[in-house]
């Protein structure tokens, strides 16, 4: 059973729209993510964040925007989706402690469509 | 920068055989990770073996393990004894342990199918 919670599952919507997908995790992880697969399989971080107030632009330039007030909700935001946001949104968070890492756990993920 | 690749876009065996996924990377780290997650179909990415790379002996999780050669910056899957289950995307992925983020650098990714 996942311990982080990803919404919605899948979502086509007209261009220009606002729209905001929900990362939810119950772990207490400090640390949690966002990656855009696109329809190759290949996964790209978009943002990052260390914890509350905090967040980090990723390896791949996105026009999408996240904020981290609680521990447990990472939020991405897109102000006007266009068709070239169409991708796969994974969220994650990584378990990290006694110096040691133990990997990321993902979400279900939200397959986006703009249309 | 880490980068991590992974040769082989798609394998095809048949079910109960050994299977083995090749992956490289770059790292000018000497304190990293290294991982195999799975992705089925439509499902979500798990974790299936982690590896840290200080450590000589391989990783192994019941039918699964690894071959880790650190010299030759190699960390290949075995999946032995293979169940149509087993059919997904694997990524190998790399993590930089100093600090920071520590977001991971995926692979490509290699499509296994597992026949009947």
């Amino acid at each position: 059973e996942a311990d982080i919670y990803q919404t919605p599952r899948y979502l086509v919507i007209g261009t220009g729209k606002k729209i905001t997908l929900e990362c939810s995790q119950t772990m207490g992880h400090d640390k949690m993510y966002w990656y855009q697969q696109d329809p190759g399989m290949e996964l790209h971080l978009i943002h990052y964040s260390y914890g509350v107030n905090s967040t980090e632009k990723g390896d791949l330039s996105s026009e999408s925007t996240v904020s981290r007030i609680r521990t447990e909700h990472f939020p991405l935001t897109l102000e006007s989706a266009r068709p070239s946001h169409t991708s796969q949104y994974l969220c994650a968070s990584s378990e990290y402690f006694g110096g040691e890492h133990y990997g990321y756990t993902f979400g279900s993920g939200t397959r986006l469509t703009v249309v | 920068a880490q980068t991590v690749t992974q040769s082989q876009p798609e394998m095809s065996v048949q079910e109960a055989e050994t299977v083995t996924l090749s992956c490289t990377y770059d790292t000018s780290e000497n304190n990293y990770y290294l991982f195999w997650y799975k992705q089925p179909p439509s499902r979500q990415m798990i974790l299936v073996i982690r590896q840290e790379a200080y450590k000589q002996q391989n990783a192994t999780e019941n039918r699964f393990s690894v071959n880790f050669q650190k010299a030759a910056k190699s960390f290949s899957l075995k999946i032995s004894d293979s169940q149509l289950g087993d059919t997904a995307m694997y990524f190998c992925a790399s993590m930089y342990s100093g600090g920071g983020a520590d977001g991971l650098t995926f692979g490509k990714g290699t499509h296994l199918i597992i026949q009947p």
